[in-house]
Order: C-alpha cells, then sequence, then structure tokens
C-alpha cells in the first residue's frame, strides 16, 4: 500500500529554535495535509496544502507542497514549549487520508 | 468552534464481545471516517461514508467491522467479536471536502 516517510522520526531541539520536517511518497497526493498530536488527544489539522509547489503559512508553521507532488515539509519557527508533540503529514488519495510514519518533536526550555 | 464528539472516552471490552464506538461528527459536513491508532504507531484509515454508504474501506476493515449512521447525527463503528490486537485508539473524523476534523478518539482496550 502507499506509504508516507517522515524524517526525522524524532527530534529534540531547544526552545526558540527553528525546526524543519519532511515527508516523502512514492505515490502522486493532490493535496496533503499536517497535524499536530498530543498524547492521548486526536489528530489537530495546522496546515493545509492543495496545490504543487504552494507554500502557506500559519502563524509561526510554514508548510510546502512539493512540486512532484510526492513530499512535502513543515517549518516551525522560533519553537516554544507547547509545540512538543507528534507531527503527521497525511496525503489525500481519492476518499481517504494516508498518514505518515510521524516526527516526534521534544522542545527544551 | 463545532467539533467531532467521540464517546466513550475509553472501553474496556472482553475478548470475543461486541463494542459499540460512538461518534457525532460536525453537523454540515458530508464525509466520515473511521481511523485508528495502535500505540506508539502512525494512525491508520479504516473506512469512508458518504450518502449513506461506505464509499471506501481498508483490509483493516473486514466483516468484524461495519459502520452506521443511524439517525442523521450519530456515525457508530461496530466491532462485533473484538480480539486482542484490536486494541487502539479509534478516532472518528469528518469534512466538507478535503480538511479532515478528528475527535478526542475512544481507547478501547480488549482483555
Amino acid at each position: 500500500g502507499q506509504q508516507l516517510n517522515q524524517s526525522p522520526q524524532s527530534m529534540f531541539i531547544q526552545e526558540g529554535e527553528d525546526v524543519s520536517m519532511n515527508c516523502t511518497s512514492s505515490s502522486i497526493f493532490n493535496t496533503w495535509l499536517w497535524y499536530k498530536q498530543d498524547p492521548g488527544e486526536g489528530p489537530v489539522l495546522l496546515i493545509a496544502l492543495y496545490k504543487a509547489g504552494e507554500l502557506t503559512s500559519n502563524g509561526r508553521l510554514t508548510a510546502q507542497f512539493g512540486i512532484t507532488r510526492k513530499d512535502s515539509f513543515l517549518n516551525i519557527s522560533a519553537s516554544i514549549p507547547s509545540d512538543v508533540g507528534i507531527y503527521f503529514c497525511a496525503g489525500q488519495m481519492s476518499d481517504k487520508l494516508i498518514f505518515g510514519t510521524g516526527t516526534r518533536l521534544q522542545v527544551f526550555p | 468552534e463545532p467539533e467531532v464528539t467521540q464517546t466513550p472516552s475509553h472501553q474496556v471490552t472482553q475478548m470475543g464481545q461486541e463494542v459499540i464506538l460512538r461518534c457525532v461528527p460536525i453537523s454540515n459536513h458530508l464525509y466520515f471516517y473511521w481511523y485508528r491508532q495502535i500505540l506508539g504507531q502512525k494512525v491508520e484509515f479504516l473506512v469512508s461514508f458518504y450518502n449513506n454508504e461506505i464509499s471506501e474501506k481498508s483490509e483493516i476493515f473486514d466483516d468484524q467491522f461495519s459502520v452506521e449512521r443511524p439517525d442523521g447525527s450519530n456515525f457508530t463503528l461496530k466491532i462485533r467479536s473484538t480480539k486482542l490486537e484490536d486494541s487502539a485508539m479509534y478516532f472518528c473524523a469528518s469534512t466538507m471536502n478535503t480538511e479532515a476534523f478528528f475527535g478526542q478518539g475512544t481507547r478501547l482496550t480488549v482483555v
């Protein structure tokens, strides 16, 4: 089946640092979504990308939809402690979302 | 702000028992989904539902699983005879078109 690989698997950074994570696939997706999941909670939508090459921001978050439609990256600038969590990319294919393997972010004060 | 709500938040059941997980999607949404997440792993698609019927399902969604939208607001997932490996977080999601919004999940523990 389709597989979305995220890297890095985990990150340990200091508060104030910028963060970059990406997501790659062997399949083409028409839409890329980025979600954040806190422990014991459901995924929360951060950013949605609809067009190849699109660059979209949401506060300190910036995400881009790769030109080949097979990849996407998410940047977080000036990280804060509440950025801690697992970040998932998700590609939409027909009537479902395929989730990536996740990047676990830990922020130290 | 409208949200997807799920009940119960935690369900413990004995192996072989039937469970029903309940969801109230966002009211004007048209597409409904169930996903599951085994502890520490990624979120996996189970089934999508549109226009009162299943539109797509994964290999995980075998004959033991069924979904229903009994009354125009609730959306349920039934597992007929639970197995130990069904233990996971089950998430309901809904969307108007693309941006899926997830509930808080039901943690199912099969013992």
